[in-house]
């Protein structure tokens, strides 16, 4: 069975540019969540979908903003970019909204650079 | 607020020797759930445990146990006769139990684990 799949997986962008990242997840699973991490720190929560609907927001500006479609795959979009949104994005996928009912599944994360 | 600290930046043993990655969090909730997730070079979160804040019992999975004791907010993951194989970064992880929450998952700063053969 696919994993949580990412795309893609490196970009390189410079700053005032917009960017799109998408994430396909696990067959069945409803729920999708967002997470930037920086270099060497732990990742930090952006946004989470279950069924299309928004259930939780990290404390990101609203350049940051996402999207879950019917299939349930979620695009991520941060737009102005800026030289401290370069991070790897991870996107997790779940069965419900609840993450304690379940584990979160990570897929490989999409490296930006923003230059 | 939620904090998870992971004061162990870097850890290298050599192979064979048992190693205790620390893991410390604050939460004002009583209801609450803890995690360990191992991150490879490939750059994914894997998934080792998830435990409740009503569940002080210690858990062991092969090499792997934690000891989870609430009267210091702390939740350390050890290694018994570690491998090369664990090389990777470790993190906790925290999240509330109400709807509100969703998915968000508090993580502290990671852990790097390198074993030497």
């Amino acid at each position: 069975d696919a994993g949580v799949t990412q795309s893609p997986t490196h970009l390189i962008k410079t700053r005032g540019q917009h960017v799109t990242l998408r994430c396909s997840p696990i067959s069945g699973h409803k729920s999708v969540s967002w997470y930037q991490q920086v270099l060497g720190q732990g990742p930090q929560f952006i946004f989470q979908y279950y069924e299309k609907e928004e259930r939780g927001r990290g404390n990101f500006p609203d350049r940051f903003s996402a999207r879950q479609f019917p299939n349930y795959s979620s695009e991520l979009n941060v737009n102005a970019l800026l030289l401290g949104d370069s991070a790897l994005y991870l996107c997790a996928s779940s069965f419900s909204d609840r993450e304690y009912t379940g584990e979160l599944f990570f897929g490989e994360g999409s490296r930006l650079t923003v230059l | 607020a939620q904090k998870v600290t992971q004061a162990q930046t870097e850890i290298s043993v050599v192979e064979k020797e048992d190693v205790t990655l620390d893991c410390v969090y604050e939460t004002r909730d009583t209801t609450y759930y803890l995690f360990w997730y191992k991150q490879p070079p490939s750059g994914e979160l894997v998934f080792l445990i998830r435990r409740n804040s009503f569940d002080e019992q210690n858990e062991i999975s092969g090499r792997y146990s934690w000891n989870f004791q609430k009267s210091t907010s702390s939740f350390n993951f050890t290694i018994t006769a570690s491998q090369v194989v664990d090389s990777a970064v470790y993190f906790c992880a925290l999240s509330e139990a109400n709807y509100n929450a969703g998915n968000m998952l508090t993580f502290g700063g990671g852990t790097r684990l390198m074993v030497k053969p």
